[in-house]
């Protein structure tokens, strides 16, 4: 039973194309986030999402926008992709809190 | 901003060794936590230190907190082959999102 979950695990895709990154967790944790990873292995943290309230990293362009259907998925959209966008994309979740966070296993993106 | 920095970069040593990597950070903090993250996968959580907390063990492992010096320490006693990956140190500032570093590679020969 896999905890945290995205789907999918590679895209390619071309410059100016709009994609989805979806993450679904069945922790029944009430907090959920969204991480860049470079090629570097530096990892970013870009939102995080608790019970409708949303805390976005500053750095992140507006082209990149979470969307919370439910407390168990949190889907990152991202709009008029660029070549700066590659990179592997970590959704995690946990409870609110002084807690350990669980990750899936990444999103590769490549855009080209 | 980045917030952990891991010290080394990399390290290589034999099974049965014990790998160190510390950490240092730059504010104040609610906890700390330590990742592993295999070539290609995703991050798994090793071990989570409160802000009040020295030292906590968890199997092999072991994490110290000076919270006076903004440093961490992860020990891996007895390491195996299995243990090669990379780790990161990460800072909880107290809303609930991670702040990481750039991780340190460790290499476990056989």
């Amino acid at each position: 039973d896999t905890a945290v979950s995205q789907t999918p695990k590679y895209l390619v895709t071309q410059m100016g194309n709009d994609k989805s990154i979806k993450c679904e967790q069945n922790l029944g944790h009430d907090t959920m986030y969204w991480y860049k990873q470079d090629s570097k292995k530096f990892l970013k943290i870009m939102f995080s999402y608790n019970n409708k309230e949303l805390i976005i990293n500053e750095t992140v362009p507006n082209r990149f926008s979470p969307k919370s259907p439910d407390k168990a998925h949190l889907n990152l959209h991202i709009n008029s992709l660029e070549l700066g966008d590659s990179a592997v994309y970590f959704c995690a979740s946990s409870l609110r809190g002084n807690y350990e966070q669980y990750f899936g296993p990444g999103t590769r993106l490549t855009v080209t | 901003s980045q917030q952990g920095e891991e010290d080394p970069q990399a390290l290589s040593i034999q099974e049965g060794e014990n790998a160190t990597m510390n950490c240092s950070y730059k504010t104040s903090i609610n906890n700390l936590q330590w990742y592993r993250q295999n070539s290609g996968r995703g991050l798994v959580h090793l071990i989570l230190i409160r802000s009040n907390e020295r030292e906590k063990h968890s199997g092999r492992l072991r994490v110290t907190l000076d919270t006076s010096k903004k440093s961490s320490s992860l020990l891996i006693t007895a390491s195996r082959a299995a243990d090669t990956a990379s780790y990161f140190c990460a800072t909880d500032e107290g809303y609930s999102t991670l702040t990481f570093g750039k991780g340190t590679m460790l290499l476990v020969s056989p």
